[in-house]
């Protein structure tokens, strides 16, 4: 079993929807969460950052953690095309000697189509 | 200034070349990584960089050797590389590597193409 399952995807939705991407992960000892886009061919673009359980709002982003069931979600409001790329949600320990390691999904494929 | 810049955009080499990859910031982040990216599949690290000391080396093969000159560079050499070794070349940095601000900011990625 993957330490972080993430759905793979494609997720094709219409524009202006809400757009849900989930991951979830089974250590424990993670307590730093990243969600990152990335466009086809180039680097990872940090979304939202988040340390604490609940929710966080930057925009038509929020991102959402529950560490009691392992659950991390973003959320994307008024869904554009320009929205359309690969999602990385990201999570590491914290610790010292391990914090520099992030752990990743393996990233979801939106499509926001017209 | 919140931006990690990377040189070259695009790299084509030969087996037997020798080349570099630079990355460079200058956002006062203490801690630097390369990562090796293929495609559909997310970043895997190979390297970290604490304040200018290697801390991290995950196995990476002998062909890569990183070099950090001071806090704001990082350098990738690359020499006998393989087929195998082509791939989106990332690189990061954050403030520091523990704790809160460990969060990774990343570069537009060297694309390289070993023939």
């Amino acid at each position: 079993q993957k330490e972080v399952e993430q759905d793979p995807g494609p997720l094709s939705v219409p524009e202006g929807a809400i757009v849900s991407l989930n991951c979830t992960y089974s250590n424990s000892a993670f307590q730093y969460f990243m969600w990152y886009r990335q466009y086809s061919r180039k680097g990872p673009e940090l979304l939202m950052y988040t340390y604490s359980s609940g929710n966080k709002e930057d925009g038509r982003f929020t991102a959402q953690v529950d560490k009691s069931s392992k659950y991390i979600s973003l959320f994307i409001r008024d869904s554009q095309p320009s929205d359309s790329a690969t999602y990385l949600c990201a999570m590491s320990s914290g610790l010292t000697g391990t914090a520099s390691k992030l752990t990743f999904g393996t990233g979801t494929r939106l499509q926001v189509t017209l | 200034d919140t931006e990690v810049t990377q040189t070259p955009k695009h790299l084509v080499m030969g087996m037997t070349n020798k080349k570099s990859l630079k990355c460079e910031q200058h956002m006062g982040h203490r801690a630097m990584y390369w990562y090796k990216q293929k495609a559909k599949k997310p970043p895997e690290l190979m390297f970290v960089y604490s304040y200018e000391k290697l801390s991290i080396n995950e196995s990476v093969p002998s062909r890569f050797s990183p070099e950090c000159p001071n806090s704001s560079l990082l350098n990738l050499h690359l020499h006998a590389l393989q087929p195998e070794d082509s791939a989106l070349y990332l690189c990061a940095s954050s403030l520091r590597t523990s704790g809160p601000n460990n969060e990774q900011f990343f570069g537009p990625g060297t694309r390289l193409t070993v023939l």
